[in-house]
C-alpha cells in the first residue's frame, strides 16, 4: 500500500506565477488535510478537505490560495500570484473514513520555492 | 488556540546517551499527542501517538508520556545512535481534526 504521495517534490516559480501542488492521499482514505511549513517554523494547518468538500479552511490565506479534492484524483493546492513569502514546504497528509485515534499519514511534502 | 512549545530546541548529545525532549500545550482539551521524527527535506514519520486516556506508550528505544493535567508531554530516547539524528516534533490533535505542531526540537547525536 502507497503512502500519502505529493508532486512535485521541489516546484520553482517566479513571482506573479501560479503553483498547483498535488496530493494523492493512500489508498482507501478520504480525508486530506494540507499544512505549510514556513523556514524556522513549525507546520501550520492550511485546511481540511473530504472527497469534493471543504470542511474546515481557517488556516488558509484570504486570497490566492485555494484547494480543492475531486471525486477522481488527486487534491490539489493552488496559489495563485506567488510571492516570495509562500516560499516554504506544503506537506498533505490523509486519513482514512473512520478510525480510532485520529492520526494522519503525512507525505514527503513539496518544497516551493519562489524566486 | 492552541499552542505547542518545544524545549530545546537544538540539543546535541554523545552516541550511547538517554535523553529526554519536552512538549508543553496551553489547551489541555486534546484528543490525542503524537510525536513525529522529520529528517532534513523529507516528510513527516509519525513515532508515537497517545490518546488522551493513556498515559504513555512505547516503541522500542523511545517511551512518550503524557500529563494532561500539567500540559506536558515527553519523549525519552535510551542509549541514543547516530541514526537519531533528526528533528522531532510534537503535534497535539484538538477537535477539529487538525494537529496543532511544536517548531521541533534538532538532535545531533555524536558518534
Amino acid at each position: 500500500n502507497a503512502g500519502v504521495m505529493q508532486n512535485p517534490r521541489h516546484l520553482v516559480r517566479r513571482r506573479g506565477q501560479e503553483a498547483r501542488l498535488r496530493c494523492s492521499p493512500m489508498k482507501g482514505h478520504s480525508h486530506v488535510y494540507w499544512y505549510r511549513q514556513l523556514p524556522e517554523e513549525g507546520l501550520k494547518f492550511m485546511v481540511y478537505l473530504q472527497k469534493e468538500n471543504i470542511i474546515d479552511e481557517s488556516g488558509m490565506p484570504k486570497e490566492r490560495f485555494s484547494a480543492e479534492f475531486p471525486k477522481e484524483g488527486p487534491s490539489i493546492l493552488r496559489i495563485q500570484q506567488v510571492v516570495r513569502g509562500d516560499s516554504a514546504a506544503y506537506f498533505c497528509a490523509s486519513s482514512p473514513p473512520t478510525q480510532s485515534g485520529w492520526t494522519q499519514y503525512f507525505g514527503p511534502g513539496t518544497r516551493l520555492l519562489v524566486l | 488556540k492552541q499552542e505547542v512549545t518545544q524545549i530545546p530546541a537544538a540539543l546535541s548529545v554523545p552516541e550511547g546517551e538517554n535523553l529526554v525532549l519536552n512538549c508543553s500545550f496551553t489547551d489541555s482539551a486534546i484528543y490525542n499527542l503524537q510525536w513525529f521524527r522529520q529528517d532534513p527535506g523529507k516528510g513527516l514519520t509519525s513515532l508515537l501517538l497517545i490518546q488522551s486516556s493513556q498515559r504513555e506508550q512505547t516503541s522500542g528505544r523511545l517511551n512518550a508520556s503524557l500529563d494532561k493535567s500539567s500540559g506536558r508531554s515527553t519523549l525519552y530516547i535510551a542509549a541514543s545512535q547516530p541514526g537519531d539524528s533528526a528533528t522531532y516534533l510534537c503535534a497535539s490533535m484538538n477537535t477539529g481534526n487538525q494537529f496543532y505542531f511544536g517548531t521541533g526540537t534538532s538532535l545531533t547525536v555524536i558518534p
